[in-house]
């Protein structure tokens, strides 16, 4: 069976600080992957979306970055992060643009 | 951009009792689906609906959608605290391209008090 693993489970940083958020998925290959920021209590804004090793497409202008160095490997970061950076961060999966499954996401306060 | 509009944004209810929730769009949808997020939580895939008109049922929870493919409901019987919750529904797409991913709506707040 897939699993997708997200680390760190939370993480408060001050701001100007840089980030580096994972994401792992197990048990399929060539998966598409997603980064998404929610808000509190908010949907989910869609960041980063990749089809293969080294494609990235952005949704959103912002100080964020994404890569995705393996198969199955999604990596997202920052080189000075912002107060409105803050948020749930959720990373996701799916094998042909429809079901995604979702990571237990990472909870990132900017101080 | 394709939007989904859920209504309503909050409700809270007490145990026992039944509700509907919604999800509109004035885009044609070639499936759609509905999570559930628990607090701290990533969202948990509940059902995927892809013909018009199609009813499935889980447990307690019905979906259904709609004819012409552009909305959605879910219907929860004898609501209980378990079902509390963000719900939010997400639908899919495609030009001639392939899919083009998926849309999510801003999600409905369920609270259901004991």
């Amino acid at each position: 069976s897939q699993t997708i693993h997200q680390w760190p489970a939370t993480l408060v940083q001050p701001v100007g600080s840089p980030l580096s958020l994972e994401c792992t998925v197990e048990g399929t290959s060539n998966p598409n992957l997603y980064w998404y920021r929610q808000a509190a209590g908010r949907g989910l804004q869609l960041l980063f979306y990749s089809v293969g090793i080294g494609q990235i497409s952005s949704e959103v202008p912002q100080n964020l970055s994404a890569s995705r160095p393996q198969d199955r490997q999604f990596i997202l970061s920052s080189k000075k992060l912002l107060l409105s950076d803050s948020g749930f961060y959720l990373c996701a999966w799916d094998r042909d643009n429809r079901e995604q499954y979702f990571g237990p996401g990472t909870r990132l306060t900017v101080t | 951009t394709q939007l989904l509009e859920q209504s309503p944004q909050f409700l809270s209810i007490q145990e026992g009792e039944n509700l509907t929730v919604y999800c509109n769009s004035s885009s044609v949808f070639s499936s759609l689906q509905w999570y559930r997020q628990e607090p701290g939580e990533g969202p948990v895939l509940l059902v995927t609906v892809v013909t018009g008109g199609e009813v499935k049922k889980l447990k307690r929870l019905t979906f259904q959608f709609g004819d012409a493919r552009k909305d959605s409901s879910l219907h929860i019987t004898a609501a209980q605290p378990g079902d509390t919750g963000l719900y939010l529904c997400a639908g899919v797409t495609y030009s001639g391209g392939g899919a083009d991913g998926l849309t999510f709506g801003k999600g409905t707040h369920l609270i259901i008090q004991p």
